[in-house]
């Protein structure tokens, strides 16, 4: 069964604290998105990934930093955490092909006090 | 931007009934489009998908309904059991070309399933 997992289910961080948030897939896909989803505002794309080392910004990148370094791998950064990026952060992977459909992970419930 | 959206934030239905979960979408450009189903703690599972030159694909106890003239996308649930309980999301895609082809997600409808 194909898969993208997220390192971990639940996140506490401090304000200031730098926290990195992992993806890993295994169905050799090329794209690759990191999404939050807060209540009311629906899935909001953070940034995507088209390639290895290739990184674009999506609609609400600001505070967000991402890194693909290896194409089954797309790990989201948040340099300073602060309260307002506590969400659940969702990541999704898309092969390439007629079908458009993405498979997610399970999520990452962040928490920064 | 453009925005896809769905008409009601909570749908509740009795089991056995059918379901109708609605969507808006503002973009004439969009040629795909996707229904997701998000569980309790878990993340968006693919549904059904169906592409602009169609206007109807049916799947197991689902079928989605595409208008293109008014814009309009439906998930249709047969028999709704408890295991439907969930949150539906549409999503579309432009044809835009190039990139990594990204959707755009309505924020989602919480179908409850009544006993």
């Amino acid at each position: 069964d194909v898969k993208v997992t997220q390192s971990s289910r639940y996140l506490v961080k401090r304000t200031g604290e730098k926290v990195f948030l992992e993806c890993v897939q295994d169905m050799d896909h090329e794209n690759m998105f990191w999404y939050r989803q807060d209540p009311g505002l629906g899935l909001r794309l953070i940034y995507f990934s088209y390639d290895v080392k290739m990184k674009e910004k999506g609609d609400i990148p600001e505070g967000y930093s991402v890194s693909r370094e290896k194409k089954e791998r797309f790990s989201l950064i948040l340099e300073s955490a602060s309260t307002n990026q506590t969400s659940m952060y969702l990541c999704a992977s898309k092969g390439g092909g007629a079908n458009y459909g993405y498979t997610f992970g399970s999520g990452t419930r962040l928490t920064v006090v | 931007g453009e925005s896809v959206g769905l008409h009601l934030p909570t749908l509740s239905v009795q089991e056995g009934d059918n379901s109708i979960i609605n969507c808006a979408y503002s973009n004439s450009a969009s040629d795909y489009f996707i229904w997701y189903k998000q569980e309790s703690g878990k993340g968006p599972q693919f549904i059904i998908d169906i592409r602009s030159n169609m206007d109807k694909r049916q799947g197991q106890r689902v079928t989605v309904l595409l208008n293109k003239t008014v814009k309009h996308l439906s998930l249709q649930i047969a028999a709704t059991q408890p295991g439907d309980s969930a949150v539906y999301f549409c999503a579309e895609k432009q044809d835009s070309g190039g990139g990594a082809d990204g959707l755009t997600f309505g924020k989602g409808t919480h179908l409850i399933i009544q006993p």
